[in-house]
């Protein structure tokens, strides 16, 4: 059974920064393409990034574009997202995401989410 | 960027009754590129159905998808008590990639 498992979400204030981690079992993570996509309080979901398996490509929405880098690291299962210059529109509940896609190959919809981890950015 | 919008934001169904939930999208969406997820309070998303018509692994017949361009529609023939839930649409079309507000299918 695939499972995806966040952590890192946290209480900080706007101008911060915070590491998010995706810990995956159950799958060939290191052909697996993957995403964030985010939930605001009251509000529907949004895609925030992507990464090819091999990590080479990356994708962004552009709201956090030069704010957000998402990475991989296949050695130890585990996808990330630095955030930095947060703001209070990027509380959210963070769910990391399995592509549908393989390789360097995206299908863009996801078949496989996480519980998600809750970033709160307030003062 | 493509905006997709559902309706309706709220649906009153009763157990064993039809629902249709609808999706449009600002701009067409080729290839039928139209996804459809469902999310539980407190749960993660689960993918139900993709290219606007196939059923993703393990979903029951029950749910089913249809539509292009612009209009796309997913049904639930004989609402379940663990169907009630809401759905979100999303097109893979272009980036950036883009949700539907949703739609909360409720117990009538």
């Amino acid at each position: 059974e695939v499972q995806l498992l966040e952590s890192g979400g946290d209480l900080v204030q706007p101008g911060g920064s915070l590491r998010l981690s995706c810990a995956a079992s159950g799958l060939t993570f290191s052909n697996s393409v993957m995403s964030w996509v985010r939930r605001g309080p009251g509000k529907g979901l949004e895609w925030v990034s992507s990464i090819s398996a091999s990590g080479h490509n990356t994708y962004y929405t552009d709201s956090v574009k030069g704010r957000f880098t998402i990475s991989r690291d296949n050695s130890k299962n585990t996808l990330y997202v630095q955030m930095n210059s947060l703001r209070v529109e990027d509380t959210a509940i963070y769910y990391c995401a399995k592509d549908g896609g393989y390789g360097d190959y995206l299908y863009n919809w996801f078949d496989t989410w996480g519980q998600g981890t809750l970033v709160t950015v307030s003062s | 960027e493509k905006v997709m919008t559902q309706s309706p934001a709220t649906l009153s169904v009763s157990p064993g009754e039809r629902a249709t939930l609808s999706c449009r999208a600002s701009q067409s969406v080729s290839n039928s590129y139209l996804a459809w997820y469902q999310q539980k309070p407190g749960q993660a998303p689960r993918l139900l159905i993709y290219g606007a018509s196939t059923r993703a692994t393990g979903i029951p017949a029950r749910f089913s998808g249809s539509g292009s361009g612009t209009e796309f529609t997913l049904t639930i023939s004989s609402l379940q008590s663990e169907d009630f839930a809401a759905y979100y649409c999303q097109q893979y079309d272009n980036w950036p990639l883009t949700f539907g507000g949703g739609t909360k299918v409720e117990i009538k």
